[in-house]
């Protein structure tokens, strides 16, 4: 079945570096969306990329969709310790319109 | 809005007893999931129902689980006999309408202790 797998498991980072998480997928995607998650909270949706080489920015957060449709990534440059939380990548098959496969996310820490 | 509603918020139960979780989706939404959370197997997808009508149910782990859309507002999901293998966080999330761009709002989550 389809698979998405998501790197790393965990950053730990210094308040000010930048973080990167990257997420691939078994099989082209229809899109892939991004959530945050904080310390005991729930997942809040981030954004979607649909096209082939989207890049889309939200303040310090850029995503990217890779051209193939298999792969995506999370830059946040300049970390802040509100940006604390796990950030997780989920997918669409181009086959199945309702199910969202998520990745295994990315806890990060920042130091202050 | 109210956003997704679920209950209890934390359930401690022992084995062999039935739980049941509770989810209301956000008003005028189509769809709505059920999750799990755990550390090792992190966020898995359980059942989704469209229009009140089971999808996929193939992330249901085994009998002892099922779920229930009586109708557009309420959601259960029942666990019997709980075993300790089945303690996590239950997050239930619901979305407009089944398309390829749906966001998924997700509730606060159940957090199940089974002893």
């Amino acid at each position: 079945g389809q698979q998405v797998m998501q790197i790393p498991q965990y950053q730990h980072v210094q308040e000010g570096e930048d973080f990167t998480t990257y997420c691939n997928s078994s099989t082209t995607l229809s899109n892939i969306q991004w959530y945050k998650q904080r310390p005991g909270g729930h997942p809040v949706f981030l954004i979607q990329l649909v096209k082939s080489g989207e890049v889309k920015k939200q303040k310090r957060l850029t995503f990217q969709f890779g051209e193939a449709k298999k792969n995506s990534s999370l830059h946040i440059t300049a970390t802040q310790t509100t940006d604390v939380g796990t950030y997780f990548c989920a997918g669409r098959g181009s086959s199945n319109t309702g199910k969202l496969i998520f990745g295994q996310g990315t806890t990060l820490q920042v130091k202050p | 809005d109210a956003g997704v509603i679920q209950s209890p918020r934390h359930e401690v139960t022992e084995m062999g007893q039935e739980v049941t979780l509770r989810c209301k989706p956000i008003s005028g939404h189509n769809s709505l999931f059920w999750y799990r959370q755990t550390m090792m197997r992190g966020l898995e997808l359980l059942i989704y129902f469209n229009n009140n009508v089971p999808i996929d149910d193939s992330g249901m782990p085994e009998d002892r689980f099922s779920a229930k859309m009586p109708n557009a507002s309420f959601s259960t999901l029942k666990i019997q006999p709980s075993e300790p293998r089945d303690s996590a966080v239950y997050f239930c999330a619901s979305s407009p309408f089944v398309t390829s761009t749906d966001t998924q709002y997700f509730g606060p989550g159940t957090r199940l202790t089974v002893l």
